[in-house]
Order: structure tokens, then sequence, then C-alpha cells
């Protein structure tokens, strides 16, 4: 299996640009979530989802973030507009369920750079 | 989710072994204490967990106290590719957030040639 996949690996961008960050989860799983990295505040969960619909988005910084999932092979990661402070290593994972023993496997991570 | 508690760092030599502890005072009777790694410039992946009995796979062993309050993650003997930042996650039975992993600072374990 090829694991999560993440594009694009490295985004650079100015402010104001609109980012859309995608993923591929493992086939066959249901769960999907976003997370965020940064040196400050570290690894955050931003939102999940269980069979394609949205769950707890609770973790979502502010309006200008918005996740999709259309099916259950992709996923999708947008912001609008973008701001320096939005830079951050963003990964995604999934899982086979959301339940407490589920594994979440992690995909290699978008690096976004805002100038 | 109830918190743990980690060394920020700590070193090993290569092919020693390495005893990584957490503190997790306030685990409920359900919680399961989970563990991930990041090696550099990767995500997070599964190492080990485990509920009130000590587990042993292929990459590390875990060993939990008695009274659940702390735990152990055991590499038995270290290589140059378990330097990396281990997390101590305790994950929900049940709840609306459904388990979800909730990481902390964890520890940055070195591993010296």
């Amino acid at each position: 299996d090829a694991g999560v996949i993440q594009s694009p690996r490295h985004e650079v961008t100015e402010m104001g640009q609109e980012v859309t960050l995608r993923c591929k989860p493992i086939s066959g799983h249901n769960s999907l979530f976003w997370y965020r990295q940064t040196m400050m505040r570290g690894l955050e969960l931003l939102i999940y989802f269980n069979n394609n619909v949205p769950i707890d988005d609770s973790g979502m910084p502010e309006d200008r973030f918005s996740a999709k999932m259309p099916n259950a092979s992709f996923s999708t990661l947008k912001i609008q507009p973008s701001e320096p402070r939005d830079s951050a290593v963003y990964f995604c994972a999934s899982s086979l369920g959301g339940g407490y023993q589920e594994t979440q496997y992690f995909g290699p991570g978008t690096r976004l750079l805002v100038l | 989710d109830a918190k743990t508690t980690q060394p920020n760092s700590m070193e090993s030599n290569e092919e020693e072994p390495v005893h990584l502890p957490c503190n997790h005072s306030t685990i409920s009777g359900t919680d399961y204490i989970h563990w991930y790694r990041q090696l550099p410039s990767q995500g997070p992946e599964y190492v080990i967990h485990g509920l009130t009995s000590n587990v042993n796979n292929r990459m590390a062993s875990l060993a939990i106290a008695e009274d659940r309050k702390s735990s152990t993650l055991i590499l038995h003997r270290a290589t140059l590719r378990d330097a990396a930042v281990y997390y101590c996650i305790l994950r929900a039975h049940y709840g609306g957030s459904q388990g979800n992993l909730i990481f902390g600072k964890g520890t940055k374990l070195s591993v010296k040639p």
C-alpha cells in the first residue's frame, strides 16, 4: 500500500493567495484527519471526517480554513486568504475507524510557507 | 482527555536499551495509553498501545504501572533510526471526540553512535 499521500509536499505562496492542500487516504480507511504542526503550538487536530462527513471541526482556526471530502479517496484543506501565521506543516492521517483503538496513519505532510 | 507528562529530552547510546517514561496520574479506567513517534521531517507513526497489561511488538515494549498512573516505553536496542520525538497519548474509550489523538510536546530522543 502506498500509504497516505499528500500533495504538494512544499508550497510557498504570498499573503492573500488561496492555498489548497490535498490528501489521499489509505484505501479502505473511513476516517480522515487534518493536523497542523508549528513550533509554538505543536501538533493540533484541525478537523476529522468519518465516512466522508465532517464530525469535528472545532480545531479549524477560523473561517479562512475549509475542508472537504467529496469521496472516500480524496480530501482537501483550503486556506483563503492565506496569512503568514498559517505557515506550518499540515499532516493528513487516516484510520480504519474513529474508535479509541484505531491506529492513525500519517502522510508525509505539506510544508506551507506564506510570505 | 487526561493529560500526560513526559521529559522534554533524553539521550541514549546506540545499541543500548532506552526507557521513556510517561506520567498520567489522572487517567480514567477506560483510557488507553498510546505511543506515537515522529522521525525528523516525517509524519507521526504508531508505536504501541495498551490498557492494563504490558505489551510487546516488533518495535517496542510498553510497561504499564499497576495503578496505571504511569507507563514506560522500552526500546530494547536503540538504533540511530530511533532518534525521534516520542509522544505518550491517552485515548478516551468513548465520547464526542471518539478517541482523537491529542499530542503534547513529547520526548525528543537523541541516539549517539
